[in-house]
């Protein structure tokens, strides 16, 4: 067990919809950060957020927005599903080590099915 | 970019030695990572290297050659549940922005 905790496990919607998918980091930790990994592709990085800030964006789609909220958590919204966004989406966590992000621990993940 | 290549797929025999290869463009880079991750699971961390020389860690040792952008993961003694896939990492800019490669799926044989 990681210390990251993801919900829900799995979801199951429709085309068009919206979703969102939320994440407590471990204990300590300021740093969260969203991952997609589809079938036939590795873990894709989508966003990070450090203290409530976003800190780094990668290859995130502009129908999906994230935030951190003053206890740490995070969510991550995804809208206007499509069946492409059928994916495995991690929350990973980590904290600093002299002023450099630090090993990051990855939640069980939410895995999206969109019919 | 910052490509991270491995190879695609492995397969080894119980109880042996086997080694993965990862290399990463070396512009910005300030660490490795490798992870091992199992079908519909999460990756799990294995080690983590910035300096150059190499890291045991029990049956996984990690190496790391900065100059070179070179790493590899050592696993000994092989045993059936180390069949999973090897995820490579590479740690950009000090900001936590990991690249990925697409992962070594190690199959053990008996």
């Amino acid at each position: 067990d990681s210390g990251v905790t993801q919900t829900p496990k799995h979801l199951i919607t429709a085309t068009g919809q919206r979703v969102t998918l939320r994440c407590s980091p471990r204990s300590g930790d300021l740093s969260v950060y969203w991952y997609q990994q589809s079938l036939d592709q590795g873990l894709q990085f989508l966003i990070q957020y450090y203290n409530g800030e976003e800190r780094a964006k990668g290859n995130i789609l502009e129908r999906f927005s994230a935030q951190q909220f003053p206890d740490l958590h995070s969510e991550l919204n995804l809208s206007s599903l499509e069946l492409g966004d059928s994916a495995l989406y991690f929350c990973a966590s980590s904290g600093l080590l002299a002023g450099v992000a630090d090993t990051q621990y990855f939640g069980p993940g939410t895995r999206l099915t969109v019919l | 970019g910052q490509n991270i290549d491995q190879p695609t797929e492995m397969t080894a025999t119980e109880g042996a030695i086997v080694q993965i290869n990862c290399t990463y463009q070396t512009s910005g880079f300030n660490g490795l990572f490798w992870y091992q991750q199992h079908a519909g699971e999460a990756p799990t961390f294995l080690s983590y290297n910035v300096l150059d020389g190499l890291e045991e860690k029990g049956r996984f040792s990690s190496f790391l050659s900065r100059s070179k952008g070179y790493s590899y993961l050592l696993l000994k003694e092989l045993q059936m549940k180390d069949s999973a896939s090897y995820l490579c990492a590479a740690l950009y800019n000090q900001g936590g922005k990991l690249i990925f490669g697409q992962g070594t799926e190690l199959s053990v044989k008996p």
